[in-house]
């Protein structure tokens, strides 16, 4: 299985701030990856898809880049809304493994 | 308005099986691939199967190790999860999510999914 691996776990950050998440994955997945936001006891939410596509209705402060292995989720300039856990997703192979989570804090 | 409306969780002791729903609505089910993702108390996503829209091609989380069926009605416009020989450690809400794939071959991201349902494996 692709293993996928994001830093940090926990991220401590204030409203305006920019803020960068990173996927890494175990082998090379192009740009097959999406990424997700869950807040708590909530299903997650589709942001980006394949790697660096807007999900319709999603804010624009949201952007993803990346190819091969390596991957961010970049928040532009932090919103109350946006403090949840992010999450991403390969889906290059039909074992659809999800990174460990990057949980948003208020600092 | 697109939704997955998951149903039949609930406690089960070790050993024990359940079955799992999934109704869906507001979109043409049969052209859809779906899938099962199980969220463990606290922790992070978990991939548990896939099925084709026509139930053709069926992909199961090698962790499951024969356990767990999926399936669908497309008359019924519903998924299932047929859970056997369960484990303490298959306690997780479970969630039913829509995948976007074009075409039925191929498996994508999930871009709907519904609120869960607890299954709880205790003695």
């Amino acid at each position: 299985d692709i293993q996928m691996t994001q830093s940090p776990s926990t991220l401590s950050a204030s409203v305006g701030d920019r803020v960068t998440i990173t996927c890494r994955a175990s082998q090379s997945i192009n740009k097959y990856l999406a990424w997700y936001q869950q807040k708590p006891g909530k299903a997650p939410n589709l942001l980006i898809y394949k790697a660096s596509s807007l999900e319709t209705g999603v804010p624009s402060r949201f952007s993803g880049s990346g190819s091969g292995t390596e991957f961010t989720l970049t928040i532009s300039s932090l919103q109350p809304d946006d403090f949840a856990t992010y999450y991403c997703q390969q889906y290059k192979t039909y074992s659809k493994t999800f990174g460990q989570g990057t949980k948003v804090e208020i600092k | 308005e697109v939704q997955v409306v998951e149903s039949g969780g609930g406690l089960v002791k070790p050993g024990g099986s359940m079955t799992l729903s999934c109704a869906a609505s507001g979109f043409t089910f049969s052209n859809f691939n779906m899938n099962w993702v199980r969220q463990a108390p606290g922790k992070g996503l978990e991939w548990v199967s896939s099925i084709s829209s026509s139930g053709s091609y069926i992909y199961y989380a090698d962790s499951l190790q024969g356990r767990f069926t999926i399936s669908r009605d497309n008359a019924k416009d519903s998924l299932y999860l047929r859970m056997d020989s369960l484990r303490v450690e298959d306690t997780a809400l479970y969630y039913c999510a829509r995948d976007r794939a074009p075409e039925e071959w191929e498996f994508s991201f999930f871009d709907y999914w519904g609120q869960g349902v607890l299954v709880t494996v205790s003695s």
